[in-house]
């Protein structure tokens, strides 16, 4: 079954703990791609990525690495979390077509974090 | 910088009856424009997109879309609301040349039996 996968699917942790959120795909996208969603603010990007080795800021990305050592993965961490990076997550993964990425994004169920 | 707004944080419907969910964008240039849904405790799902081929764009499960070039909107319509249509729903935009999508901050669909 074609999907994206991500873990866990919820986290409590505490200010400064380092953490990391896993993203796999297995429908060898070559697009890849992290959301928070916060309400009435729906969801902003934080980090993309076209390829393996290759990534970019997205709107938010202040507080967050990400790396593309795969195809198929694409780790989210947060190196010291702060409250503010209280949220819920989505990891989402296309095809690119013609230089750009096919529109129709395939998403994970989301990683509700919460850091105290 | 490109925008999305989407007019309504929430929308309340009786079954049955139609449901319109309204979006504009900036007119920078001509985008591509994306109605996702998102279903409690789900991620998002495509439900139409537009690309420049008709204005009138039909999606799943009964849905369709109206780009208004003139109004910079991109308007989703049902005739018929269904208790299984409420959800979060999401427009968004895609400009040229760019990798991004920006996303409405949603509206909440509510369907009263």
């Amino acid at each position: 079954e074609a999907q994206v996968t991500q873990n866990p699917r919820y986290l409590i942790t505490v200010t400064g703990k380092k953490l990391t959120v896993t993203c796999s795909q297995n429908m060898n996208h070559e697009y890849m791609s992290w959301y928070r969603q916060d309400p009435g603010l729906g969801l902003r990007q934080i980090y993309y990525s076209m390829n393996v080795e290759v990534t970019d800021k997205g709107d938010v990305p202040e507080g967050y690495k990400v790396s593309r050592k795969e195809k198929r993965n694409f780790p989210l961490i947060l190196e010291s979390p702060s409250p503010n990076q209280t949220s819920l997550y989505f990891c989402a993964s296309s095809l690119r077509s013609g230089g750009a990425i096919n529109e129709k994004l395939f998403f994970g169920s989301g990683t509700q974090l919460s850091v105290l | 910088a490109q925008s999305v707004t989407q007019l309504d944080s929430h929308v309340s419907v009786s079954e049955g009856t139609p449901v319109l969910l309204r979006c504009n964008y900036s007119s920078s240039y001509s985008p591509s424009l994306f109605w996702y849904v998102q279903h409690p405790n789900k991620g998002l799902q495509l439900l139409l997109k537009y690309t420049s081929a008709a204005t009138l764009v039909k999606g799943i499960n009964g849905f369709e879309a109206e780009f208004k070039k003139s109004e910079t909107s991109f308007h989703l319509t049902k005739p018929s609301a269904h208790m299984s249509d409420a959800a979060e729903y999401f427009c968004v935009v895609r400009y040229p040349n760019d990798y991004k999508l920006s996303f409405g901050a949603g509206t909440t669909v509510t369907v009263r039996a």
